[in-house]
């Protein structure tokens, strides 16, 4: 069964939106989860490292203002994208390792589609 | 230059044939390597993790080279199911980087 649970698994909404995705592990304790961002036809790109208890990391030219991470607790991560627009239409997906070690396979969410109209 | 880069295919095989991907990677500090399938508008899922000495599960083989930094599958009697976008991966200091993806599909 799943290991990672991600919601909403779809999303549409108008242009200036603010939308929150949640990533949660499921029996497991994660101190890190992973955010990445898929657009079609291409891989994925790590956005963000989601760190329990303190500020994410982000990857070179990820706006931390503009895609908000909250890890506030052992099991559950959220990336809030603020003010969506067009341009922000993608594939976005969390992971998290079951082992602790980030180093060890991931286990994925099952994604969320956004689309902003 | 892409850190981890494969040759995104289609690769189109008939059922029954061994087909072979490979990738290299940039960063010499990657210290664990994975294959992942990834189906259309789906989450990537773990195909196999890729070890120095080689391992083999089923019809899959993966393969390490540190020296070249070359990773391979090889994929043996391939199946319609296995039709998919293959994922190379690489990680380091906690991150995984993905390749571009292999496309695969496989014919009757």
């Amino acid at each position: 069964g799943a290991v990672v649970s991600q919601h909403p698994s779809r999303v549409i909404c108008k242009s200036g939106t603010s939308v929150k995705i949640e990533c949660r592990s499921l029996d497991f304790q994660a101190t890190t989860m992973f955010w990445y961002r898929q657009f079609p036809k291409q891989s994925l790109m790590l956005m963000a490292t989601s760190n329990e208890g303190s500020k994410a990391t982000y990857e070179q030219g990820v706006e931390k203002d503009k895609f908000l991470i909250n890890h506030a607790s052992l099991t559950l991560s959220t990336l809030t994208v603020t003010s969506a627009h067009p341009e922000d239409s993608s594939f976005y997906i969390c992971s998290a390792s079951q082992l602790g070690d980030s180093n060890q396979p991931q286990h994925f969410g099952d994604g969320t589609r956004l689309s902003i109209l | 230059r892409k850190e981890v880069e494969q040759d995104p295919g289609p690769f189109n095989v008939p059922e029954g044939a061994t087909v072979a991907f490979n990738c290299t990677y940039s960063n010499s500090a990657s210290q664990s390597f994975f294959w992942y399938r990834q189906d259309c508008r789906k989450e990537p899922k773990l195909l196999m993790s890729v070890y120095s000495s080689g391992n083999e599960d089923g019809r899959f083989t993966a393969q390490l080279n540190r020296a070249s930094q070359y990773i391979s599958l090889l994929i043996r009697d391939s199946k319609l199911s296995d039709s998919a976008t293959y994922l190379c991966v690489g990680g380091y200091t906690g991150k995984l980087i993905f390749g571009q993806g292999t496309t695969l599909q496989v014919k009757p």
